[in-house]
């Protein structure tokens, strides 16, 4: 049953510090998205990568967030610094890019929630 | 620009009650539609989608939605609720983003509470 695998599950950090949440698409996917979930913006699609090429970022903030994808297997979320504000579940999705196709599903982890103190 | 809203934020059913969760959008080029399902934490996983042909699509586990164009909605139904289908329901609509089919505006969430 191949699932999109993210770590950690939980960090708490301190206000300050960098924050790096790794996440490994499913396997001969292409494409792979972060998102953020928060009680006020609800949903919020930070960063597209297609074939390891960041796409579209123009969701994550440019001054402390940074998505790359160093291999086809793992795409990393860093926060430096880190705040209070960045406090939420950050979700990773992958998905096929199918050519043509009139939308390409997306499959999500688990979500690494984080607690900026 | 597209928007979707979710009636409701919190919906309470008995077991075997219909379910009904409210969808309506807004978009400026013919919407594809999608209803995700949250599981406490979990990830999200997609329940159905509206993209073209029948307006009454079945999804997984007995949902069903039906995309109504004059109504601009997209209501999540299922006949009969079990105390499994407890979890948080979002509906989401494809931006329109210059060809790009990826992009979703996701609604604030249903959460769906099942009382036995």
């Amino acid at each position: 049953d191949a699932r999109v695998t993210q770590t950690p599950r939980h960090k708490v950090t301190e206000m300050g510090q960098e924050v790096t949440m790794r996440c490994q698409p499913i396997l001969g996917h292409n494409t792979v998205f972060w998102y953020r979930q928060t009680m006020m913006q609800g949903l919020e699609l930070l960063a597209y990568f297609r074939n390891r090429a960041p796409l579209d970022d123009s969701g994550m903030p440019k001054d402390r967030f940074s998505a790359e994808m160093p291999d086809a297997t793992l795409a990393t979320l860093k926060i430096q610094p880190s705040e209070p504000r960045d406090s939420a579940v950050y979700f990773c999705a992958s998905g096929p890019d199918l050519s043509g196709s009139l939308y390409n599903e997306q499959f999500f982890g688990p979500g690494t929630r984080l607690t900026v103190l | 620009a597209q928007s979707v809203t979710q009636l409701g934020s919190h919906v309470s059913v008995s077991e075997g009650a219909l379910v009904l969760l409210r969808c309506n959008y807004s978009s400026s080029v013919p919407p594809y539609l999608f209803w995700y399902v949250q599981y406490p934490n979990q990830g999200l996983q997609l329940l159905l989608k509206y993209t073209t042909g029948a307006t009454l699509v079945k999804g997984i586990n007995g949902f069903e939605a039906e995309f109504k164009k004059s109504e601009t909605s997209f209501h999540l139904t299922k006949p009969s609720a079990h105390m499994s289908d407890a979890a948080e329901y979002f509906c989401a609509v494809r931006r329109d983003s210059g060809g790009s089919n990826y992009k979703l505006t996701f609604g604030k969430g249903t959460l769906l509470t099942v009382n036995p």
